[in-house]
């Protein structure tokens, strides 16, 4: 299995350019997510998502889009990028849980300047 | 709503001796809490996980936490610490069976010869 995979690896856009973060995973994971990593701050969440179809808002969800259409991909996409967008961006899965939490799987990153 | 706090944004320790990475949590209700180490410029590995079965779990390359109710704390061990051991730890809770995670801001653990 490759788990979770993500392109491109390093991406620098100009203000105002779009763009969109693949992410895949081939663990047959039910959830999805799209995490943003500032120096000292942690990590955001952006969306996830719970199944194909079915996508909702994290912490910090304005400037990004994303769509769910199969189990095993969830592109973000970014419009308009303005410099507050520069990040490091993972994508992450688990299984779906009810009375668990399960831990998440992480995909490599993906450094993004905007400049 | 839950919360997480690493009560140390960095810790510096001697090659052979041991760690402690602290971490308090604000859950409403039963928490799951994890623990996760992030390599320079890599992605996220889980080191350990809590979800309410023994209060003291073992996680890989000898780290272990113990979940402590009454504190609410689920702080981070290692009897002794390794070169490789330095990177970056994260404290991370979430409410049992909710499908999101809430992330500490991260400690840093910086190991000497």
């Amino acid at each position: 299995n490759a788990g979770v995979t993500q392109t491109p690896k390093f991406r620098i856009l100009k203000i105002g350019q779009s763009m969109t973060l693949q992410c895949a995973q081939d663990m047959n994971h039910n959830y999805m997510y799209w995490y943003r990593q500032d120096p000292g701050m942690g990590l955001k969440l952006i969306y996830y998502s719970v199944g194909a179809g079915i996508t909702d808002k994290g912490e910090v969800p304005n400037g990004y889009n994303v769509s769910r259409s199969t189990t095993e991909d969830f592109p973000l996409r970014l419009e308009l990028a303005a410099p507050s967008q520069t990040s490091v961006y993972f994508c992450a899965s688990s299984p779906a849980g009810t009375s668990v939490t399960y831990e998440q799987y992480f995909g490599p990153g993906t450094r993004l300047t905007v400049t | 709503a839950q919360s997480v706090t690493q009560l140390d944004s960095h810790v510096s320790v001697s090659e052979g001796t041991p760690v402690l990475l602290r971490c308090n949590y604000s859950s409403s209700y039963s928490p799951s809490l994890f623990w996760y180490v992030q390599h320079p410029n890599k992605g996220l590995q889980l080191l350990l996980k809590y979800t309410s079965a023994a209060t003291l779990v073992k996680g890989i390359n000898g780290f272990e936490a113990e979940f402590k109710k009454s504190e609410t704390s689920f702080h981070l061990t290692k009897p002794s610490a390794h070169m490789s051991d330095a990177a970056e730890y994260f404290c991370v809770v979430s409410e049992r069976g909710y499908s999101t995670l809430t992330f500490g801001k991260g400690t840093m653990l910086l190991v000497s010869p």
